[in-house]
């Protein structure tokens, strides 16, 4: 089976960095993706890593290291339309290629 | 370029009522997938569909729920009869493929989900 764990809620503050971790344990890793999804809404792609190290996408970046079975997303001047559901989503051949997602780790930006 | 549609948006029903959603996928995409998301929870895998074909439907209640994809294009999922439990928002996703390995193959677009009550 497959177990993703990230933390349930974080609170950060505008202009500051969150890092945001999530950790996994599967076999056949094929795969991390992030995804935003604010409340009420659609999750949204942020990112996607499947070699190890950091993907930078403007004020988001995800990093992976797979022999630790470990990702973060770090979220750089946060803002507070930054306050969403962020959910960490494992894929694996031996799953026929699905996403596996986390439980998201509610982030709150306060001013 | 329209992104994936879904409606109803919201659906209020008594226990033991069908119940049916409808999805139309980014245009193109040949991979549809409904995932079911509890409050709190990331969303789960309850069907996938090449085209037409459902490859992978090994988390889809079969007793109560059933899917179709009828022309490889929309897509309706069904719930008859529906539960207590079954309270949840039903998403629909698709992509350009499945599996590929490339990520602007492989990536999900989801649609802003139905919001199921059932009383």
């Amino acid at each position: 089976g497959q177990n993703i764990d990230q933390p349930t809620e974080m609170t950060a503050t505008e202009g500051a960095i969150v890092q945001i971790n999530c950790t996994y344990q599967t076999s056949g890793f094929n795969g991390l993706f992030w995804y935003q999804q604010h409340a009420g809404e659609a999750p949204t792609f942020l990112s996607y890593n499947v070699l190890d190290g950091l993907e930078e996408k403007g004020r988001f970046s995800s990093f992976l290291s797979r022999s630790k079975g470990y990702s973060y997303l770090l979220l750089k001047e946060l803002q507070m339309k930054d306050s969403a559901s962020y959910l960490c989503a494992v894929r694996a051949h031996n799953q026929g290629g699905k996403l596996i997602f986390g439980q998201g780790t509610e982030l709150s930006v306060k001013p | 370029e329209a992104g994936v549609v879904q409606s109803p948006r919201y659906k209020i029903i008594e226990k033991k009522q069908p119940v049916a959603f409808w999805c139309n996928p980014i245009s193109g995409h040949n991979t549809l997938y409904w995932y079911l998301q509890n409050l709190g929870q990331g969303p789960e895998l309850l069907i996938r569909y090449e085209n037409e074909e459902a490859v992978d439907d090994s988390q889809l209640p079969k007793d109560r729920f059933s899917a179709e994809r009828l022309k490889g294009v929309d897509s309706t999922l069904k719930i008859q009869p529906a539960e207590l439990g079954d309270s949840a928002v039903y998403l629909c996703a698709s992509s350009p493929r499945h599996g590929t390995g490339k990520i602007e193959e492989d990536t999900q677009y989801f649609g802003p989900g139905t919001r199921l009550t059932v009383l």
